[in-house]
């Protein structure tokens, strides 16, 4: 079984820099898995941040970046906003046809 | 506009089998891909099934051998069939486009709660 791994939660100024992870608990994360990024915030559906380890959705800010960072994806949020206050998910391409998201890190814009 | 709207949600028995639909609108189903994510209660994102341009279909372990993805081209639809449904399967479904091994476009979602 395949286990993503995620921090529980961050917090980060305003104005200030957060990089968030997605790890994989067997291997390391690499390209090849297309890891995206997900923000959710509550009752609302997801939102498309990143896909394929680095290209932003269409409309998303350029505050908003994706990388390999070491073994794991990272998801970079520079100069956070208030409304970055959310909910980040990653998901990861883990074999044909078959995706696995990770469990979630709450962000705190305080 | 690219959108997707979900439907067939509501209340379930234990053991039901609803029938979920997923209508697109801005694009062809059929050259796409598109998959159905789930998520409890108070809990995070979890992919269930994604069927492709191709027509291949898989689905995550939880759900294997009780739910079927499948498209109707004519209506430009997407369907879950869930059979066998249990207390654990209750939770929004979300219909989301794939793309480049990610998911873009998503819908509102749909609540699917079973109990008896």
């Amino acid at each position: 079984q395949t286990v993503v791994t995620q921090e529980p939660s961050f917090s980060v100024s305003p104005g200030g820099t957060v990089t968030l992870t997605c790890a994989l608990s067997s291997r390391s994360v690499s390209t090849s898995d297309f890891p995206s990024w997900y923000q959710q915030t509550p009752g609302r559906p997801p939102r498309t941040l990143i896909y394929s380890t680095s290209s932003r959705s269409s409309g998303v800010p350029a505050r908003f970046s994706g990388s390999i960072l070491g073994n794991k994806a990272a998801l970079t949020i520079t100069g956070a906003q208030p409304d970055d206050e959310s909910d980040y998910y990653c998901a990861l391409f883990v074999g044909t046809g078959l995706y696995v998201f990770g469990p979630g890190t709450k962000v705190t814009v305080l | 506009e690219v959108q997707l709207v979900e439907s067939g949600g509501g209340l379930v028995q234990p053991g039901g089998s609803p029938r979920l639909s997923c209508a697109a609108s801005g694009f062809t189903v059929s050259g796409n891909y598109v998959s159905w994510v789930r998520q409890a209660p108070g809990k995070g994102l979890e992919w269930v099934s994604v069927i492709y341009s191709g027509d291949s279909t898989f689905y995550a372990d939880s759900v294997k051998g009780r739910f079927t993805i499948s498209r109707d081209n004519s209506r430009n639809t997407i369907y879950l069939q869930m059979n066998s449904l249990r207390p654990e399967d209750t939770a929004v479904y979300y219909c989301a486009r794939g793309m480049t091994h990610g998911f873009d476009v998503w819908g509102q979602g749909t609540m699917v709660t079973v109990s008896s």
